[in-house]
């Protein structure tokens, strides 16, 4: 049974460039979340996709986009890319009952130069 | 979501119990508490979680005080492959809070 997968697995991006990360769920979820985490720091909460919508969206700018597909998998889009936004990506995914705990993939580290 | 406080780093000498400890006096009563960690270079793993009756399974126990202000996370027999940064999260399990809050953990250190 797969875990969450998550592609690429690093990636190097130059400053004001555009940036597409992509992520499948663990079998038999249906909703997807996604995290920042920077060097040092925990995870922080970008947004949360479930029936292909955004259902909630933590402190960051519209240059964070995202998109949910009918297959559950789903996108995290970043624009006009900033020297800050280096991070690990972490995409989670959970069964929609309210507890149910979300599995994180392993991330994809961003390196903007 | 309530605060939680928990120590910066901890050391653990290898095959004795790991008992990680976590502040949560704000905590309501609808809030559980979850335990993650994160080994280096990899994601956020569910450890376990609970409201307020003592939880168990394969990779470790909960302990939640009475008054659910604190708790403990015990890994019974500590091995190397236990070292990792610890997350203690409390959740609210009402509808609209679908995000979790890390904070900066417990670096936890196993010790040959």
């Amino acid at each position: 049974d797969a875990g969450v997968t998550q592609s690429p697995t690093h990636l190097i991006k130059t400053r004001g460039q555009q940036v597409t990360l992509r992520c499948s769920p663990k079998s038999g979820h249906d909703t997807v979340s996604w995290y920042q985490q920077a060097l040092g720091q925990g995870p922080q909460f970008i947004f949360q996709y479930y029936e292909e919508e955004e259902r909630q969206r933590g402190n960051f700018p519209d240059r964070f986009s995202g998109h949910q597909f009918p297959n559950y998998s789903s996108e995290l889009n970043v624009n006009a890319l900033l020297l800050g936004d280096s991070a690990l990506y972490l995409c989670a995914s959970s069964s929609p009952t309210s507890n149910s705990p979300l599995h994180f993939g392993n991330g994809t580290r961003l390196t903007v130069t | 979501d309530a605060k939680t406080t928990q120590p910066t780093s901890m050391d653990c000498a290898e095959g004795r119990a790991a008992n990680l400890p976590c502040n949560h006096s704000t905590i309501s009563g609808n809030e559980y508490v979850y335990w993650y960690r994160q080994i280096h270079s990899q994601g956020p793993q569910y450890i376990i979680h609970g409201l307020k009756n003592n939880e168990t399974n394969e990779m470790a126990s909960l302990i939640i005080t009475e008054d659910r202000k604190s708790s403990t996370l015990i890994l019974p027999h500590a091995t190397l492959r236990d070292t990792a940064v610890y997350y203690c999260i409390v959740r609210s399990s009402g509808a609209g809070s679908y995000q979790l809050t890390f904070g900066k953990g417990t670096k936890l250190s196993v010790i040959p």
